[in-house]
């Protein structure tokens, strides 16, 4: 069975910009879980869909977005990009329909803000 | 609001000598509890999770984890330790009752084994 796949994996982008991260979770899964991982900080809820629809939101401010498609595949959105920006961000899917499984995680992409 | 705290952010371990890596966590309902692995630009790999029942769990590569109710604990734990296993470890909760299905991770440790 294929994992979670994220692409692209390196993104290099230029102050003010706007990017797209794609996601294509284990065949099966309906939960797609975005994470932002920095050093500082550590690892950062963004978002979570499930069947389409945001289920749970982090505190991040709104120029991050996301959506999912009725494949599960998920696309997360950061516009008018930052400097604090730069960081791993990483796609974790589970099955979503109970709290007890565990979930898996792509490879990140990893976006620097120039 | 649920939480995990990682207190230590290194352990070091000398190879073939026992490892733990502490976890404690806060939940408003029954806790269900994971611990991942992750190496150098890598994503997070699954190790092992609690949902209920036996409090010593075993998971991957040797790994196991004692659940302790009464101390919020989850540890890390490995009878030997190998070079192999340095990495960042993360522990992670999310609550079984009813809410969210956000799944809230500590800071990580990271894991030196010194050969």
């Amino acid at each position: 069975k294929a994992g979670v796949t994220q692409t692209p994996r390196y993104l290099i982008k230029t102050r003010g910009q706007q990017v797209t991260l794609s996601c294509s979770p284990i065949s099966g899964h309906r939960s797609v879980s975005w994470y932002q991982q920095t050093p500082g900080q550590g690892l950062q809820f963004l978002f979570e869909y499930f069947s389409e629809t945001q289920r749970n939101k982090g505190n991040f401010p709104g120029r991050f977005s996301g959506r999912q498609f009725s494949n599960s595949r998920s696309e997360m959105n950061v516009s008018t990009l930052e400097l604090g920006d730069s960081a791993l961000y990483l796609c974790a899917s589970s099955l979503g329909d109970t709290k007890n499984t565990e979930a898996f995680f792509g490879q990140g992409t990893r976006l620097t803000v120039v | 609001a649920q939480s995990v705290a990682q207190p230590e952010d290194q352990v070091n371990v000398a190879e073939g000598n026992p490892l733990t890596v502490k976890c404690t966590y806060s939940v408003s309902g029954n806790p269900y509890l994971f611990w991942y692995v992750q190496y150098p630009n890598r994503g997070l790999q699954f190790l092992l999770k609690y949902i209920t029942g036996d409090n010593l769990v075993k998971g991957s590569y040797g790994f196991e984890a004692e659940f302790n109710k009464s101390q919020t604990s989850f540890h890390l734990k490995k009878p030997s330790a190998l070079v192999s296993d340095s990495a960042l470890y993360f522990c992670a909760v999310r609550d079984g009752g009813a809410g969210s299905y956000q799944l809230t991770f500590g800071k990580g440790t990271k894991l030196s084994v010194i050969p």
